[in-house]
């Protein structure tokens, strides 16, 4: 079992709709979530960052975690075409420097 | 800052020949990863370094691969001998611990071995 599971998708909405993604881990240890977004042959960059439980809103976007249940979540309300993109998960325990990546769900917001 | 520079961008070769990627971090961070990305496996974490030493080298697939930090600025990554199975993207991330920030990563190599 992968640490950081993910459905790789693809999944497709139509403009100003509301995505969900998600993601699950299985080591207890893991207190810092990202999210990273990666545009078609472009390295990842990241979106979001997240300590431990609770959300964290950034414009568009909110990041969820959900410690009891190991559930990582990312909305994205009003979604637009440039959305366009594959998001990926990534947990890290405290003091570590290893980043545990999800497969990575590739998402398009279609006009 | 330029952000995480790699090269070369794309790099075919034939099976049995040596690669090297390279990669210069922003300046300033202290960590530097190599990670491989397929449609497969997604985003793999190969090695990092911290100050230029090597921490975490659990990821290199095989002896073939190896990777060197000889300062702070520079970092490659080599296989030796290259085989078809080595076609991956190869990306590039630096971080800093000190600001608690997480890896900016480069534009990645696209390595594709025939």
């Amino acid at each position: 079992q992968k640490e950081v599971e993910q459905d790789p998708g693809p999944l497709s909405v139509p403009e100003g709709a509301i995505v969900s993604l998600n993601c699950t881990y299985s080591n207890s240890a893991f207190q810092y979530f990202m999210w990273y977004r990666q545009y078609s042959r472009k390295g990842p960059e990241l979106l979001m960052y997240t300590y431990s439980s609770g959300n964290k809103e950034d414009g568009r976007f909110t990041a969820q975690v959900d410690k009891s249940s190991k559930y990582i979540s990312l909305f994205i309300r009003d979604s637009q075409p440039s959305d366009s993109a594959t998001y990926l998960c990534a947990s890290r325990g405290q003091g570590a420097q290893k980043l545990v990546f999800g497969q990575g769900t590739r998402l398009t917001i279609n006009p | 800052d330029a952000g995480v520079i790699q090269s070369p961008r794309h790099e075919v070769t034939e099976m049995g020949q040596e690669v090297t990627l390279r990669c210069k971090p922003i300046s300033g961070h202290d960590y530097l990863f190599w990670y491989r990305q397929t449609m497969m496996r997604g985003l793999e974490l190969l090695i990092y370094f911290n100050n230029n030493v090597p921490i975490d080298d659990s990821g290199m697939p095989e002896d073939r691969f190896s990777a060197k930090m000889p300062n702070a600025s520079f970092s490659t990554l080599k296989i030796q001998p290259s085989e078809p199975r080595d076609s991956a993207v190869y990306f590039c991330a630096s971080s800093l611990v000190v600001m608690n920030t997480e890896a900016f990563f480069g534009q990645g190599t696209r390595l594709t071995v025939v």
